[in-house]
């Protein structure tokens, strides 16, 4: 069974609009992180936020923002103003059992 | 201060051949991380090492082979190549096993198996 699951293989957002990416998972513990890593063209994978379960406040960097909803086992990442250079794949990430477990991945466009 | 290198960045080799795929950090974390991305599963845990001579196996270790005689690096050996070992190789690095620590990733290596 999928631990992380991305529903989303693709989406797009107009320059300076809003875009959410979905991401649930699956876990039996009760403390865990979460986290979201952007891959541009480069390849280089490069962490975006992070969200430590018992913290009921949602994660905020910069643009980027989450939201964690425990009990659904959710946690959506939104890119407010996006910008060109945000375009990449966005990968959503589970850490159990001290490893990190990855979905498959949103390809995000963004036009101008 | 070069922080994770990986090489060779591009290799091609034909089944049934050997290959290294290096990993070097300069930050001298515990723990090191090799995962493979393909297309539909995203990124998955070959093999992990908690220090020099510690190694333990991920999700998906079949068909590879690592050490770490040294704390800075990683090397992961195919020791006979197959075609559904083409993928891009990532190697991580942290300072420990605790999540609050972040991974910090290597450029990958694009591995063809022709």
């Amino acid at each position: 069974a999928q631990t992380v699951t991305q529903s989303q293989p693709e989406m797009s957002v107009q320059e300076a609009e809003t875009v959410t990416l979905s991401c649930t998972y699956d876990t039996s513990e009760s403390d865990y992180y979460l986290f979201w890593y952007k891959q541009p063209p480069s390849r280089q994978m490069i962490l975006v936020i992070r969200q430590e379960a018992y913290k009921q406040q949602n994660a905020t960097e910069n643009r980027f923002s989450v939201n964690f909803q425990k009990a659904a086992k959710s946690f959506s990442l939104k890119i407010s103003d996006s910008q060109l250079g945000d375009a990449a794949m966005y990968f959503c990430a589970l850490y159990r059992t001290d490893k990190l477990i990855f979905g498959t991945g949103t390809r995000l466009q963004v036009f101008p | 201060d070069a922080g994770i290198t990986q090489s060779p960045r591009y290799k091609i080799t034909e089944t049934g051949r050997q290959v290294t795929l290096m990993c070097h950090q300069t930050w001298s974390h515990s723990y090191m991380f090799w995962y493979r991305q393909d297309l539909g599963h995203g990124l998955r845990l070959i093999y992990y090492s908690a220090a020099a001579d510690i190694t333990d196996k991920g999700e998906v270790p079949d068909g590879y082979v690592v050490s770490r005689s040294k704390t800075e690096n990683f090397p992961l050996t195919l020791e006979s190549a197959t075609r559904s070992q083409t993928s891009v190789y990532f190697c991580a690095s942290s300072e420990s096993r605790q999540p609050s620590h972040e991974q910090y990733f290597g450029p990958g290596t694009r591995l063809t198996v022709t």
